[in-house]
C-alpha cells in the first residue's frame, strides 16, 4: 500500500469553525491532490500541489485554501465551514512525469461533518 | 464538457457469477481509462491503466476492454466473490497544455451475495 496517511478521519464540527485536514506520504511523490466524494457526484478536484510551495486551484476550489510546506504534507483548510462542505475527502498522490499521467494512490479518506 | 457514465448505478450478483461493467466516455483528446475498486469506508485502489493503444488488461479475475472508437469500457468480473462487493469507478483522463486532465464516473455499487 502506498504510503499516505490522512487525520483526522473523522470530524464533526459546527458552521462558522475553521476545519484542517492532513495528509501526509512517505513515497516522496512530487504531486499531490485532495479530492471530495459526495454522492451522485464522481470524486472531484479541490486542489493539487506540484511541488513545495506550488499549489493550483481544481474544479472545486471554492471556500478551500491548500499548503505544502514541506513534500511531505499537504494540508487541506476550510476557513470557515458550511454545510455544504460535509463530504468525505480524499488525498491522493502520483509520481514522477506530468501532472495526471501517472498512477494515482488514495488515502483512506477524512469524513467531514458540517452542523 | 467531459463526461464520464457508468452502468448500471448498482448490481447484485450471486458469489461465483461474472459480470459486465459498462462506462461510456465523452474525453478528449483521450490520454488513457482507469479503472478502479473501492471498497466502502476506504479510499479507491488502482485495478488497471488502458491506453489508446490497448484494448484489453486484465489483472486476476478483472478485465478490462477498450473500444476507443465508440468511446466505451468494460470491467468484466469473473467467478465472483464476497470480497468483490466494493463500488467501481471509472476515470478518464484527458491530455493537453503539459497537463492532464481526470474525469471521474459515479461508480457502480457491486453487491454479491452468498
Amino acid at each position: 500500500d502506498a504510503g499516505i496517511t490522512q487525520s483526522p478521519r473523522h470530524k464533526v464540527t459546527e458552521t462558522g469553525t475553521p476545519v484542517t485536514l492532513r495528509c501526509h506520504q512517505t513515497e516522496n511523490h512530487r504531486y499531490m491532490y485532495w479530492y471530495r466524494q459526495d454522492p451522485g457526484h464522481g470524486l472531484r478536484l479541490i486542489h493539487y500541489s506540484y511541488g513545495v510551495k506550488d499549489t493550483d486551484k481544481g474544479e472545486v476550489s471554492d471556500g478551500y485554501s491548500v499548503s505544502r510546506s514541506k513534500t511531505e504534507d499537504f494540508l487541506l483548510t476550510l476557513e470557515s465551514a458550511t454545510s455544504s462542505q460535509t463530504s468525505v475527502y480524499f488525498c491522493a498522490i502520483s509520481g514522477p512525469g506530468t501532472r495526471g499521467a501517472g498512477e494515482l494512490f488514495f488515502g483512506e479518506g477524512s469524513r467531514l461533518t458540517v452542523l | 464538457k467531459n463526461q464520464v457514465e457508468q452502468s448500471p448505478q448498482s448490481l447484485i450478483i450471486l458469489e461465483g457469477k461474472n459480470c459486465t461493467l459498462q462506462c461510456n466516455y465523452t474525453v478528449s483528446p483521450f490520454s488513457n481509462l482507469r479503472w478502479y475498486k473501492q471498497d466502502t469506508g476506504r479510499g479507491p485502489v488502482s485495478l488497471t491503466i488502458m491506453t489508446f493503444s490497448e484494448n484489453t488488461k486484465s489483472n486476476g479475475r478483472y478485465t478490462a476492454t477498450l473500444d476507443a472508437d465508440t468511446k466505451q469500457s468494460s470491467l468484466h468480473i469473473t467467478a465472483s466473490q464476497l470480497s468483490d462487493s466494493a463500488s467501481y469507478i471509472c476515470v478518464v483522463t484527458a491530455s493537453g497544455a503539459g497537463s492532464y486532465q481526470l474525469t471521474f464516473g459515479k461508480g457502480t455499487k457491486l453487491s454479491v451475495i452468498p
